[in-house]
């Protein structure tokens, strides 16, 4: 069994840069959800995508997007980089209960 | 929106020392999780909880839902150095719309240092 896997591991961006940072979920999950970790807090929900579209998002601005595909992978993106999105940024997935399986993030440093 | 806050902060012990900690939440929940993450990793799912006052094991660890569903207690017996890391509890509710499933708010944590 495949866990969750993210890419890329890290990722360095200049202020109003856009980023687009994928997901694949763990076989058999098909619920995806992001969550932002800043440096010493616990993670944020961001948004969770079921069946391709999104389902229940947290308290993000909208240049904060996400896609799920067919295979239950995701992206996710954000435009107009701000510093304060320097961030590790984690994918979990999981089939439609309250237990998420994380995949081990991408850290975003913006610049 | 909901809260959770554990203590302590954090904890520095002795190998083969036991350890308590807890989470409090603002709202009532109707899961609870713990989850281990260390540094540069992604938070590991170690107990769920989905009773009040169910008291659950996983190896050395034991965690228990509060009867009042407003707290979680998770204690590790014996510790061992690899029991370092930040340990996080979370429940279900962190987001608007959709079903209510897996939107997590997490604690601020709790970090553990081991001495041995």
């Amino acid at each position: 069994e495949t866990g969750v896997t993210q890419s890329p591991t890290h990722l360095i961006k200049t202020r109003g840069q856009q980023v687009t940072l994928r997901c694949s979920s763990q076989s058999g999950h098909n619920t995806v959800s992001w969550y932002q970790q800043a440096l010493g807090q616990g993670p944020q929900f961001i948004f969770q995508y079921y069946r391709e579209e999104e389902n229940g998002r947290g308290n993000f601005p909208p240049r904060f997007s996400g896609l799920q595909f067919p295979n239950y992978s995701s992206e996710l993106n954000v435009n107009a980089l701000e510093l304060d999105d320097s961030a590790l940024y984690l994918c979990a997935s999981s089939s439609q209960g309250d237990e998420q399986y994380f995949g081990p993030g991408t850290r975003l440093t913006v610049t | 929106g909901q809260q959770l806050n554990q203590s302590p902060q954090s904890m520095f012990i002795q190998e083969g020392e036991d350890v308590s900690m807890n989470c409090t939440s603002s709202s009532i929940f109707n899961t609870w999780l713990w989850y281990k993450q260390d540094p540069g990793e992604g938070p590991v799912l170690l107990i769920a909880l989905y009773k009040a006052g169910e008291l659950t094991s996983n190896g050395r660890l034991t965690a228990q839902f509060g009867i009042t569903r407003k707290d979680s207690f998770l204690n590790i017996s014996a510790s061992i150095p690899s029991d370092v890391g930040i340990y996080f509890c979370a429940g279900p509710g962190g987001g608007a719309g959709g079903t209510s499933y897996g939107k997590l708010t997490f604690g601020q944590g709790t970090i553990l240092t081991v001495h041995p």
